[in-house]
């Protein structure tokens, strides 16, 4: 089993529509967890960022994180075209001055906004 | 503010040549990321850098890939000899201190690497 696991997709919505992405973990140690979003041909940037559990909203973005289910879960409402893209989520059990502790990434989930 | 540069964008050699990348970091920001990227995939880390000190290389193979960030600012990724499975996109990200709680990294475009 991954440690971080993710559907690749491709998810295809049209304008306006809720999106959901998951992402599963099978290390209990994650404590800090992220949402990127990568366009094509571009690096990827940070979106959410999270620590334990719980929900964090950010505009039309929200994260969840369910630590007793190694569950995290990013919501987009009211989504737009310009939202298509690849979305990483990324966790690590980081804690200040231990080595070792680097974010693990998602595969990734491709999704397309379409007009 | 200027964000993480690296050169060059493409790159495409055969197999068992040497290739190099560089990549300059957001100023002021103390810790350097190489990751590699494959296709289909999500980043993988390959070292970490704080200032010109080495953090974490445990995924770095190290009999054909090195880095170095002599002056704790710019980086340098090298491979050699190249395979094919080297073929991704490499990608340097900063940040201003991994120890920080709150630390945020900061991805540059990448490098593509093609290897034929």
């Amino acid at each position: 089993q991954k440690e971080v696991e993710q559907d690749p997709g491709p998810l295809s919505v049209p304008e306006g529509a809720i999106v959901s992405l998951n992402c599963t973990y099978s290390n209990s140690a994650f404590q800090y967890f992220m949402w990127y979003r990568q366009y094509s041909r571009k690096g990827p940037e940070l979106l959410m960022y999270t620590y334990s559990s719980g929900n964090k909203e950010d505009g039309r973005f929200t994260a969840q994180v369910d630590k007793s289910s190694k569950y995290i879960s990013l919501f987009i409402r009211d989504s737009q075209p310009s939202d298509s893209a690849t979305y990483l989520c990324a966790m690590s059990p980081r804690r200040r001055n231990q080595a070792g502790t680097a974010l693990i990434f998602g595969k990734g989930t491709t999704l397309s906004v379409s007009s | 503010e200027a964000g993480v540069a690296q050169s060059p964008r493409y790159k495409i050699i055969e197999k068992r040549q040497s290739v190099a990348f560089w990549c300059n970091p957001i100023s002021g920001h103390a810790t350097l990321y190489w990751y590699q990227q494959i296709l289909g995939q999500g980043p993988k880390l390959l070292i970490q850098f704080q200032n010109n000190g080495v953090v974490d290389d445990s995924q770095l193979p190290k009999d054909r890939f090195s880095a170095e960030r002599l002056k704790g600012v710019d980086s340098t990724l090298k491979i050699q000899p190249a395979k094919l499975e080297d073929s991704a996109v490499y990608l340097c990200a900063s940040s201003l201190d991994w120890t920080s709680r709150r630390d945020t990294q900061y991805f540059g475009p990448g490098t593509r690497l093609t290897v034929l």
